[in-house]
């Protein structure tokens, strides 16, 4: 089993869509979560940190399920601009610096 | 997002020959990474610093070295490339552990 294992996609949404993605991880001691959005061909770009209350910034909001070991990123009222690749990174080890990413799940917003 | 910048962003090199990449950053930022990044793998972790001098090694550490002598630049060598080294190189930097902000990235292909 992948240390972070994300759904490849593509989940292909209408415009105006609400669409959820889920990254699940293995180890139970991973301290650190966070979701990166990637563009074709260019960078990561940090989206979000994931807090074990959540977290929203406008229409994303990100959650930490312990339990189950996953995060999850919700993206409400998609836009056009929101198609990407969704990358989640977790840090299995307090006070390391190996974030472990996810191969990322890809999402077309359709017009 | 010019703060961190690669150089070469694209590089055609022969099998056996020793290649450089450098990272550098204009943010004073204490911690670098360099990650590969291949179709099926995701971004995996080559070697990452936490201070100048500092280094440990990551995920995909063999066949790769890294120096960093100067807070801004964080340079990556492969001793003597091989075709599986053919990637997308990003680095990325951080002012604390949790953040990562990511370079444009390199091309390498490896004949």
């Amino acid at each position: 089993r992948k240390e972070v294992e994300q759904d490849p996609g593509p989940f292909n949404v209408p415009e105006g869509a609400t669409v959820a993605f889920n990254c699940t991880y293995s180890n139970s001691a991973s301290q650190s979560f966070f979701w990166y959005r990637q563009d074709c061909r260019k960078e990561p770009k940090l989206l979000m940190s994931v807090y074990s209350s959540g977290n929203e910034d406008g229409r994303f909001t990100a959650q930490l399920n312990r339990a189950s070991q996953y995060i999850s990123l919700l993206i409400r009222d998609s836009k056009l601009s929101d198609s990407a690749t969704y990358l989640c990174a977790v840090n299995p080890t307090s006070g390391t610096y190996k974030y472990i990413f996810g191969t990322g799940t890809r999402l077309k917003v359709l017009a | 997002d010019a703060g961190i910048t690669q150089s070469p962003r694209h590089k055609v090199t022969e099998t056996g020959t020793p290649v450089t990449l450098r990272c550098h950053q204009t943010e004073n930022h204490r911690y670098m990474y360099w990650y590969r990044q291949d179709p099926g793998h995701g971004l995996r972790l080559i070697h990452y610093s936490y201070g100048v001098k500092d280094t440990d090694k990551g995920e995909v550490s063999d066949g790769y070295s890294v120096s960093r002598s100067k807070t801004e630049d964080f340079l990556l060598t492969l001793e003597s490339a091989t075709s599986s080294q053919t990637s997308v190189y990003f680095c990325a930097m951080g002012r604390n552990q949790e953040t990562q902000y990511f370079g444009p990235g390199t091309r390498l292909l490896v004949l």
